[in-house]
């Protein structure tokens, strides 16, 4: 069973970078039956999907972080990582990591949605 | 007016049914969509339960229980997760998820409380 672990800062300053990183286990990241990515969640609150990106690199962004945010992909040591840059208090939240299974022609950005999830890690931006 | 929109709360009585209601933004069809459905549990990550398009076109998620299933309501615009005989561990909160105009979109959240 293929498992995801996030790890980072617990504590990021405002208008600092906030970088994780996720370690998968259990496969290699560089197969073309995955896709890679983020997911946060606000204390109390929901789910909000960041980007995902391919083991060649291809990434897709969520449209209203996308300024923001950089995901990339070491396939040397079957990492991949995120870096949301200028934080405020408004991106404290639980950062998941996870797995989403491709779909159809591998490589052609086209994937489900996510099945193995990390356990997470706290993030706290805070001066 | 938000892309999925999901109850708060629900609640359902030990042993019954559950049936737990996404309603998708007028103006776009739920029929088109595949509709993903995660359990999340307190301090837990979420975990992946099941996702429907149609009866063709569905997948239960690794050892997921038979007695969650989804399916979709037209006249509502609404995707459903049906749980059945519902016990104890199924209090929890549950989301929604659909790949709408290149982002993926999370419902809000029910939390489902088992009496």
């Amino acid at each position: 069973q293929q498992q995801l672990q996030e790890s980072g800062p617990g504590l990021v300053k405002p208008s600092e970078t906030l970088s994780l990183t996720c370690t998968v286990s259990g496969g290699s990241i560089s197969t073309s039956y995955y896709y890679w990515g983020w997911i946060r969640q606000p204390p109390g609150k929901g789910l909000e999907w960041i980007a995902t990106i391919y083991y060649t690199g291809s990434s897709y962004y969520n449209p209203s972080l996308k300024s923001r945010v950089t995901i990339s992909v070491d396939t040397s040591n079957n990492q991949f990582s995120l870096s949301l840059s200028s934080v405020t208090a408004a991106d404290t939240a639980v950062y998941y990591c996870a797995r989403y299974p491709a779909s159809g022609t591998p490589g052609t950005g086209s994937y489900y949605g996510m099945d193995v999830w990390g356990q997470g890690t706290t993030v706290t931006v805070s001066s | 007016q938000a892309v999925l929109t999901q109850p708060s709360s629900l609640s359902a009585s030990l042993g019954a049914s559950a049936s737990l209601t996404c309603t998708l933004r007028s103006g776009f069809n739920v029929g088109t969509y595949m509709m993903y459905w995660y359990q999340q549990k307190p301090g837990s990550p979420p975990q992946y339960l099941l996702r429907y398009r149609s009866d063709s076109d569905k997948q239960q998620g690794s050892g997921v229980p038979s007695r969650f299933s989804g399916s979709k309501d037209p006249s509502a615009n609404a995707g459903i997760l049906l749980i059945s005989g519902l016990q104890s561990e199924d209090e929890a909160d549950y989301y929604c998820l659909i790949w709408h105009i290149n982002a993926w979109v999370f419902g809000g959240g029910t939390k489902l409380s088992v009496l």
